[in-house]
């Protein structure tokens, strides 16, 4: 069971076109993180957000953390096909002295050029 | 610096057969990780080591899934009997901490190791 529900699953769009990419869950977060990966490599890590309601751009690509901390948003603006890849959010949760990390289903994006 | 190094890099094997898959962590970090990928879905984690210590391996499935990280650097992931489920990709990471007061550090991914099992 995904602790972490991504939607859209799989997402297609053209260049130049916006696009947004949520992260739910119902169990609260100490922080969030998002990966991009793309075929045969493993995620790469493009932000962390630790504050319910937090906002933080990268670039083209605003990520926010729900006031809760229990959902995220991925938004890219003037997608480029370059974006294309798999995008995964991971929550964090502590246990202890000790942080478990769980990742969504994850959200396959193409970008056509 | 070096990344994240995992062999090999496919693997291809029939059920009922062992596998075993290496990892070398970024030097100095002393958390490690398996997860397991199944083509379309999110990284599972499997085991987490904190140096040679375990910190979570409650999905590891014990009674054919075996991982060590003996002198807390590299770790080897075991694999008996492989069953045809056990096809995925076996991505190992390692982060510097992961304790309150060391912030929650990013995860560096190795390239994966690719298991067939026909």
């Amino acid at each position: 069971t995904q602790l972490l529900e991504q939607s859209p699953q799989f997402l297609s769009i053209q260049e130049g076109e916006n696009l947004t990419v949520y992260c739910n869950s119902s169990s609260v977060f100490s922080s969030l993180q998002w990966y991009r990966q793309e075929p045969g490599e493993g995620p790469v890590l493009l932000v962390t957000v630790v504050t319910g309601g937090e906002v933080k751009k990268l670039k083209r690509l605003t990520f926010q953390f729900g006031d809760a901390r229990k959902d995220s948003s991925l938004h890219i603006t003037a997608a480029q096909p370059g974006d294309t890849g798999l995008y995964l959010c991971a929550g964090a949760r502590s246990s202890g002295s000790a942080r478990q990390l769980t990742f969504g289903s994850g959200t396959q994006l193409t970008v056509l050029p | 610096e070096a990344g994240v190094a995992q062999s090999p890099r496919y693997k291809i094997i029939e059920k009922r057969q062992s596998v075993a898959f290496w990892c070398n962590p970024i030097s100095g970090h002393a958390t490690l990780y398996w997860y397991q990928q199944i083509l379309g879905q999110g990284p599972k984690l499997l085991i987490q080591f904190q140096n040679n210590g375990v910190v979570d391996d409650s999905q590891l499935p014990k009674d054919r899934f075996s991982a060590e990280r003996l002198k807390g650097v590299d770790s080897t992931l075991k694999i008996q009997p492989a069953k045809l489920e056990d096809s995925a990709v076996y991505l190992c990471a390692s982060s510097f901490g992961q304790k309150l007061r060391e912030g929650w550090g990013e995860l560096f991914f190795g390239e994966g190791s690719r298991l067939t099992v026909l």
